[in-house]
């Protein structure tokens, strides 16, 4: 079974920093994806990232870009540039991958992200 | 991205009686639906994964028999609660599986009164 570790239960951030967003993960399996998902007030969950393993390049989009240590198990996120429409509760994610999976998601506890001025 | 219709957004119902919570793929065929289930404040904790066409697959500690899961069409898979008690009152979430991509719906708030 897979395990998702966020380690920061909340986290403070002021306009225009840059913060990163701790994740860990344990897994005996090779072939998997990792997320990282953003859940505002509104509840819905929004895509923002995401690593296949097997790919050592890490991830960007945009202002999200991600730190992908596959033989420590860690991906953490790093938000560039923070903006107040980031306040939100971030999870980490992990997939297992293969032909045939279904795409069924482990998710970390959650790390709430607030934005000040 | 593509998307995932979820209804009601909000229910409130008597103890003891049913509620139906409907999850569609709006725009792509997901031959896999996942239910997951959120407390306040805490992390999304999978429920059942709901195939189109076949019996779902429960985890464990999930009384089936209380959350029946129907996905009768490639668009639709439903989460029925039944006899609902208050401590049934929470958040439920689906996604739809589209390959190693998932979307997911708005999400429903049941109250249990």
């Amino acid at each position: 079974a897979q395990t998702v570790t966020q380690s920061q239960p909340e986290m403070s951030v002021q306009e225009a920093e840059t913060v990163t967003l701790s994740c860990t993960y344990d897994t005996s399996e090779s072939n998997y994806y990792l997320f990282w998902y953003k859940q505002p007030p509104s509840r819905q969950m929004i895509l923002v990232i995401r690593q296949e393993a097997y790919k050592q390049q890490n991830a960007t989009e945009n202002r999200f870009s991600v730190n992908f240590q596959k033989a420590a198990k860690s991906f953490s996120l790093k938000i560039s540039d923070s903006q107040l429409g980031d306040t939100a509760m971030y999870f980490c994610a992990f997939m297992k991958g293969g032909a045939g999976t279904a795409s069924k998601l482990t998710f970390g506890t959650g790390t709430r992200l607030q934005v000040t001025l | 991205g593509a998307v995932v219709s979820q209804h009601p957004s909000r229910v409130i119902c008597k103890s003891g009686t049913s509620v139906k919570i409907e999850c569609r793929s709006l725009d792509f065929q997901a031959t896999t639906m996942f239910w997951y289930r959120q407390f306040p404040k805490q992390s999304l904790m999978l429920m059942a994964t709901s195939n189109e066409g076949s019996k779902a697959t429960y985890e464990q500690g999930v009384e089936k028999d209380k959350f029946l899961i129907n996905h009768a069409s490639l668009t639709l898979s439903t989460l029925t609660v039944t006899s609902a008690h208050p401590e049934d009152s929470s958040f439920y979430i689906c996604s739809a599986s589209r390959g190693t991509e998932a979307f997911f719906g708005q999400g429903t708030r049941l109250t249990v009164v």
